[in-house]
């Protein structure tokens, strides 16, 4: 079984630009949770989709958006994007609700200049 | 408040035991999860334990929850070059069904 994969692996954008990543759980998983990696602030949740809707949303500002299609696939744009948007952006899936399942991709690491 | 607090590293000798420890504060926490951090890869899943658990042994892996002082940690035994990575606990919370990270420790094993 395929495992969860992210596109593209790096990305440099510059300021004001916009961005959009995808994830591709494992096949047969409906949800797909985002995080945000970065030195100073560590693993930060951004949000959770299962079924098509937003199940859970973590305190980040209405510049970060995701959705996910009935396929499961997942996409979280980033608009406007700021310096400090750069990280590592982790997907991870599940079968069901809950974290006991939940695999990850390798991550999308976005540099913005 | 959420928070999850970690020493940023631990260095072992090849063949001895890692003990990387986690403290919380959330006392609604469900589970507590360790997860693996290599470079350049995304997170793995290691084990989990439910809160009202105080140890839980997978192998080389021991996890141990104290739930009154919030304190969880985890010991490799007989630690290999292998498991030099970083390392994360993380709790979920049952008020918001989020999952809370730690700072993460890194693992250096030498030789």
């Amino acid at each position: 079984k395929a495992g969860v994969t992210q596109t593209p692996r790096y990305l440099i954008k510059t300021r004001g630009q916009q961005v959009t990543l995808s994830c591709s759980p494992i096949s047969g998983h409906r949800s797909v949770s985002w995080y945000q990696q970065t030195p100073g602030q560590g693993l930060q949740f951004l949000f959770e989709y299962f079924s098509e809707t937003q199940r859970n949303k973590g305190n980040f500002p209405g510049r970060f958006s995701g959705r996910q299609f009935s396929n499961s696939r997942s996409e979280m744009n980033v608009s406007t994007l700021e310096l400090g948007d750069s990280a590592l952006y982790l997907c991870a899936s599940s079968a069901e609700q809950g974290f006991e399942t939940q695999y990850f991709g390798p991550g999308t690491r976005l540099l913005v200049l | 408040g959420e928070d999850v607090e970690q020493s940023l590293f631990l260095s072992v000798r090849e063949g001895d035991s890692s003990v990387i420890n986690c403290t919380y504060t959330d006392s609604s926490s469900t589970y507590l999860y360790w997860y693996k951090q290599e470079p350049g890869a995304g997170l793995q899943l290691l084990t989990y334990i439910f809160s009202n658990m105080d140890m839980k042994q997978d192998q080389r892996l021991t996890v141990l929850l104290n739930k009154k002082d919030k304190h969880l940690s985890l010991r490799i035994a007989d630690t290999q070059t292998g498991d030099s990575a970083i390392y994360f606990c993380a709790e979920s919370i049952l008020s918001t069904d989020k999952l809370i990270f730690g700072t993460g420790t890194r693992l250096q094993v030498f030789p």
